[in-house]
């Protein structure tokens, strides 16, 4: 079946721009997690979402970041006035239920450069 | 507040030898799930196996291994028979019971040499 997806693969903006990053778990999963990955911070959490339930916010770098999901399916990831440090590999990940224990499922991840 | 260590940034290691990846990490959780994912050139993260802090058995999943010292809070993974497609990044990472995602360590850059 399908896997995890993410749109766009890769995205060039200039700072100052907003960007949209957007993941389509796969079907059925409950949990949808967002990560980044940098040289200099290597993988953080970003923010989790069970089901529709308002999402734990504390975890996004500062207050340019928001993310929701409509659905309980399809997340988005929003970064406004985007700054160089905002450059990353941004990952979405879901999994079959909030249990914390189950196996994550990744996706391919957004490149995401900030000039 | 959760820890993962992963003390060798990078090894090299000979095609059929046995490999072991460290991972300490530290929790106030009682319970916890421990993580073990590969992360090739491309990319892509994969999950390779898991250990619960209540498992009373090492984990295994084929040539994958998992050396679960609780009271050492040692989680490293353990390769049998490395494969040059072994080579990737590998992570290992800790999940406790609140409404949050992983925590990772820094990994380590493995690379198999024929």
């Amino acid at each position: 079946g399908a896997g995890v997806s993410q749109s766009p693969s890769n995205k060039v903006t200039e700072k100052g721009k907003d960007v949209e990053l957007r993941c389509d778990p796969i079907s059925g999963h409950t949990a949808l997690y967002w990560y980044r990955q940098s040289l200099g911070q290597g993988l953080e959490f970003l923010i989790y979402f069970q089901g529709n339930s308002a999402p734990d916010k504390s975890g996004l770098p500062s207050d340019r970041f928001s993310a929701e999901r409509t659905g309980g399916s399809v997340s988005t990831l929003t970064i406004q006035r985007t700054q160089q440090e905002d450059s990353a590999v941004y990952l979405c990940a879901s999994s079959p239920s909030g249990v914390p224990y189950n196996e994550q499922f990744f996706g391919p991840g957004t490149r995401l450069t900030v000039l | 507040a959760q820890k993962i260590t992963q003390t060798q940034p990078g090894m090299f290691v000979q095609e059929k030898e046995v490999v072991t990846l460290d991972c300490t990490y530290d929790t106030s959780d009682p319970s916890y799930g421990l993580f073990w994912y590969k992360q090739p050139s491309s990319g892509e993260m994969i999950f390779l196996i898991y250990q619960g802090s209540y498992d009373q058995q090492n984990a295994t999943e084929g040539r994958y291994s998992l050396n679960f010292q609780k009271a050492r809070k040692s989680a490293n993974l353990v390769i049998s028979a490395s494969q040059l497609g072994d080579s990737a990044m590998y992570f290992c990472a800790i999940h406790g019971g609140g409404a949050d995602g992983l925590t990772f360590g820094k990994g380590t850059h493995l690379i198999i040499q024929p």
